[in-house]
């Protein structure tokens, strides 16, 4: 099946170190998304990807970083990770932009900061 | 700006009781409405959604009506299992116009929990 695919499903890191979370995609869409999810909140985004196309939402902080090498994968870098940073992070895709295009989401990797 | 407004949680009910989870939305244009569930240590799975008003979504027993008179777009199931304790969101995406293409506003979620 056709699908998107966080690994890990579990990170631990200790405060400060950098850490990177990966992404991959088989359904060829043109758009993949990160998410930052904290417990019992909505998904926050954190930026996208049209193509190679880079967008950063206002808010997020410089500390998160992506990378789009090729269609299929997305990475999500942590700089420098700050105890708050510790949450559930959700990439999505769709096939393009736009709000009939729903979203694919994977199973999310869950960070923890020690 | 666009926002979701969602009925707080959590909710419990037995098994095969009426399901309805509010969503109410605020949006200039004409947004796609939408619901995903997040079973627990998952991501978000799409459960429905709709792209017009008067627009009926539905999907393994659930539906919503996307009313752009109330500007709403209730969740339910008329009769729900225990498999259906998740949480779940409502959503919009304003769409073209606008804002952020890439952005799905999310509502806080909705926790449901049936009990056998």
């Amino acid at each position: 099946d056709a699908m998107v695919i966080q690994n890990p499903r579990y990170q631990v890191t200790q405060f400060g170190k950098p850490v990177t979370l990966s992404c991959s995609q088989t359904l060829n869409h043109n758009v993949m998304y990160w998410y930052q999810q904290k417990s019992s909140q909505a998904p926050k985004l954190l930026f996208h990807y049209y193509d190679k196309d880079f967008n950063n939402e206002a808010d997020t902080p410089d500390n998160f970083q992506s990378r789009r090498p090729n269609t299929s994968f997305c990475f999500l870098d942590i700089r420098s990770p700050g105890l708050g940073d510790a949450a559930m992070y959700l990439c999505a895709t769709s096939r393009v932009l736009g709000g009939m295009q729903p979203q694919h989401f994977g199973d999310g990797t869950r960070l923890s900061i020690l | 700006g666009n926002s979701v407004t969602q009925m707080e949680g959590p909710v419990t009910l037995s098994e095969e009781a009426f399901l309805t989870i509010n969503c109410t939305y605020t949006a200039t244009g004409y947004p796609s409405l939408f619901w995903y569930v997040q079973y627990p240590g998952e991501g978000l799975q799409l459960l429905l959604k709709a792209t017009k008003a008067d627009d009926k979504g539905s999907n393994k027993g659930f539906e919503a009506t996307y009313r752009k008179e109330t500007t709403s777009f209730h969740l339910e199931k008329g009769s729900v299992q225990v498999s259906d304790s998740a949480v779940y969101f409502c959503a919009l995406h304003s769409g073209d116009y606008g804002g952020s293409q890439g952005n799905l506003i999310f509502g806080k979620g909705t926790k449901l929990s049936v009990k056998p």
